[in-house]
């Protein structure tokens, strides 16, 4: 069965911090897709990043950074140099071949300054 | 203009009342999606249609039913609503013919309370 967990329901950090947020999945395919997706205050739903099974190369953006490793089944995301506007709940979500979402439960990330 | 849009965004009904929460969008993706967002535990999804023939139930179906009235309508209707259905609602579509991405875009969310 599909699983994605998000063992850390809220962290804290001071601005200026690096934060990783780490994202461990469980999944039977051999050909799936991992995302993050953040929720500011607001309340919308926002695409970070895609990933494939077959994909294992870490990406860069800006101070968002991701770590994918299938042998540990993590899809980590770090942010560099946080910021207030960084406070969000973040989401992992795992998709096998094209299905609908599986997400984690969030992660709630507050930046203070 | 945004892609995906939800109505209501914000509603407060009573319980036993029937409620139609509404998706439209104009990205030309044939895949829509109904979750919802409960506080600590995430989205969860209700239905799903791969087009417009084709409706799927999701983990949280019980209590709901969805229509599909064109490829860029998807609405999902609670004909009884009851206390624990209060949850923020958001609609999403994605491209099956863009199978390398097939990335889902979420609509901005409906506010539901039942009362």
């Amino acid at each position: 069965a599909q699983k994605v967990t998000q063992a850390q329901t809220e962290i804290s950090v001071v601005e200026k911090e690096d934060v990783t947020l780490d994202c461990v999945y469980e999944t039977r395919d051999t050909t799936y897709y991992l995302f993050w997706y953040k929720q500011p205050p607001s309340g919308e739903l926002v695409f970070l990043i895609r990933r494939n099974s077959f994909d294992e190369q870490n990406e860069i953006s800006g101070r968002y950074s991701w770590n994918f490793q299938k042998s540990t089944s993590s899809f980590n995301f770090t942010i560099t140099a946080s910021q207030v506007v960084d406070s969000a709940v973040y989401f992992c979500a795992l998709s096998e071949a094209g299905t609908a979402l599986i997400f984690g439960k969030g992660t709630t990330l507050s930046v203070s300054s | 203009d945004a892609d995906v849009t939800q109505t209501p965004r914000n509603r407060i009904t009573k319980t036993g009342k029937r409620i139609m929460l509404e998706c439209s969008q104009t990205k030309g993706h044939d895949r829509m999606y109904w979750y919802r967002q409960d506080p600590g535990l995430g989205l969860r999804l209700i239905y799903y249609s791969f087009d417009v023939k084709d409706i799927n139930k999701g983990e949280i179906s019980d209590g709901y039913s969805v229509s599909r009235q064109a490829q860029a309508k998807f609405s999902l209707s609670l004909e009884s609503a009851i206390p624990n259905q209060t949850a923020l609602y958001f609609c999403a579509t994605s491209d099956s013919k863009d199978i390398a991405t097939d990335t889902q875009y979420f609509g901005p969310g409906t506010r539901l309370t039942v009362l």
